[in-house]
């Protein structure tokens, strides 16, 4: 089975910092890996993917997350955090075996920016 | 834009009634979710549909139960509610394919009094 570890589930940075939110996932075949993010009152939205290919994957909001497969990690960082980063961040993992939309969830990390 | 529709941002419903959530995508997805979501407990999914008709449990379903007749449209069914099925409840969609992300609605806010 696959599953997902968000390591700390609050995460407090100043504004203008680095943003390093931790993703450590399980599968015993490849991944695909994701991060979402939810503001107040609304749904999870896709901040960006990793399916194959380049380890380094951008997306939107100036986020990139590595896969390392040897730590079997997918760690969301930013290089400046601005005040309207602050919501709730999930990471999520499926793979190949899975229905191709089923995902396993972590349990989020809750990102505050202190001004 | 992909656009997943919660028929209500906020339900208040007593216990014992039932309770239909409903659910509509515009994309034209074969699978749809539901989750519920609940502080320190992260998503959990109750069902899943991988095309009309076609239905298969989550990790919590008991309680639930689930309709699909249309493919754009996945209700969500709770037989006789209880206080605790106050929650969170966020419906998602996504195509098949290796790698489709989840696309949510922005939730269903339920209070079961």
């Amino acid at each position: 089975a696959q599953s997902v570890t968000q390591l700390g589930s609050h995460v407090s940075v100043s504004e203008g910092a680095l943003v390093l939110l931790r993703c450590n996932y399980s599968s015993s075949v490849p991944p695909y890996l994701f991060w979402y993010v939810q503001y107040p009152n609304q749904g999870l939205q896709l901040l960006l993917k990793y399916t194959t290919g380049a380890t380094l994957v951008k997306g939107i909001n100036g986020f990139e997350a590595e896969f390392k497969k040897s730590e079997t990690s997918f760690h969301l960082t930013k290089p400046s955090a601005h005040m309207s980063d602050a919501a709730e961040y999930f990471c999520a993992v499926s793979d190949l075996r899975t229905n191709a939309g089923k995902s396993t969830f972590g349990d989020g990390t809750t990102l505050t920016v202190k001004p | 834009d992909v656009k997943v529709t919660q028929s209500s941002r906020y339900l208040v419903k007593r216990t014992g009634e039932k309770v239909f959530l409903e659910c509509v995508q515009d994309m034209d997805h074969e699978n749809m979710f539901w989750y519920r979501q609940d502080p320190g407990l992260g998503l959990r999914l109750i069902y899943f549909s991988y095309d009309v008709k076609m239905k298969e449990k989550g990790d919590i379903p008991e309680g639930y139960s689930v309709s699909r007749e249309k493919k754009e449209r996945f209700s969500l069914i709770l037989e006789s509610a209880s206080t605790n099925q106050t929650s969170m409840y966020l419906c998602a969609s996504s195509g098949t394919g290796r790698g489709q992300p989840q696309h949510f609605g922005d939730g269903t806010r339920l209070s079961i009094l």
